[in-house]
């Protein structure tokens, strides 16, 4: 079985730095995915990782530690366009099937 | 433009009919998706299809029902089985169906059955 779990909503600054984690428990462990999703809208694809480490990319930068069960998002100079879900997906490795399954997603709100 | 394109954006319906969910993508992806969103919850998996012709059910299928007769379409029915179908449907493609496939999305559904 699988357990994700991301805090429900957070709430930042424009123009600051927040961090959104990310924890797991799987059976087995591919890789970890971030999607942006804003109200109504669908899921955007933001990265994924699949080795130990910090990716980054603008002002969007995903880390991942595989023995810890721990990942997280870091989302620099933030905007108020950046008030949107943010959804952990972990990719599994059971039975054939690499569908990732779902965290409840962190709601980010950012204020003036 | 490639995508993924789900109508009718807004759904409503009457309890007890059946109701058949569009999604089309000409991305040429082999596998698609089918997510139910409620609020508070993350996306969960109603069916998945990896190829033309074959589909299997994912965690909550029970009254729902898909098919995949064409590489480019994946309909999804909202059967009378389904005991609380108000929600957020979300389609997704993806190109292979293997773990390192990111999963592009389309605009979603929402289904209100009165």
């Amino acid at each position: 079985g699988q357990n994700i779990d991301q805090p429900t909503e957070m709430t930042a600054t424009e123009g600051a730095i927040v961090q959104i984690n990310c924890t797991y428990q799987t059976s087995g462990f591919n890789g970890l995915f971030w999607y942006q999703q804003h109200a109504g809208e669908a899921p955007t694809f933001l990265s994924y990782n699949v080795l130990d480490g910090l990716e980054e990319k603008g002002r969007f930068s995903s880390f991942l530690s595989r023995s810890k069960g721990y990942s997280y998002l870091l989302l620099k100079e933030l905007q108020m366009k950046d008030s949107a879900s943010y959804l952990c997906a972990v990719s599994p490795t059971s039975g054939g099937s690499y569908i990732p399954t779902f965290g409840r997603g962190t709601s980010l709100i950012v204020h003036p | 433009d490639g995508g993924i394109t789900q109508s009718p954006k807004y759904l409503f319906r009457k309890e007890g009919q059946n109701v058949t969910l569009s999604c089309e993508q000409n991305l040429n992806h082999d596998a698609m998706y089918w997510y139910r969103q409620d609020p508070g919850q993350g996306l969960r998996l109603i069916y998945y299809s990896q190829i033309v012709n074959d589909f299997q059910k994912g965690d909550i299928a029970e009254g729902y029902s898909v098919s995949r007769e064409k590489k480019e379409s994946f309909p999804l029915t909202v059967t009378s089985a389904q005991k609380n179908p108000t929600a957020f449907y979300l389609c997704a493609s993806s190109p292979e169906g293997g773990y390192t496939d990111t999963q592009y999305f389309g605009p979603g559904t929402r289904l209100t059955v009165l």
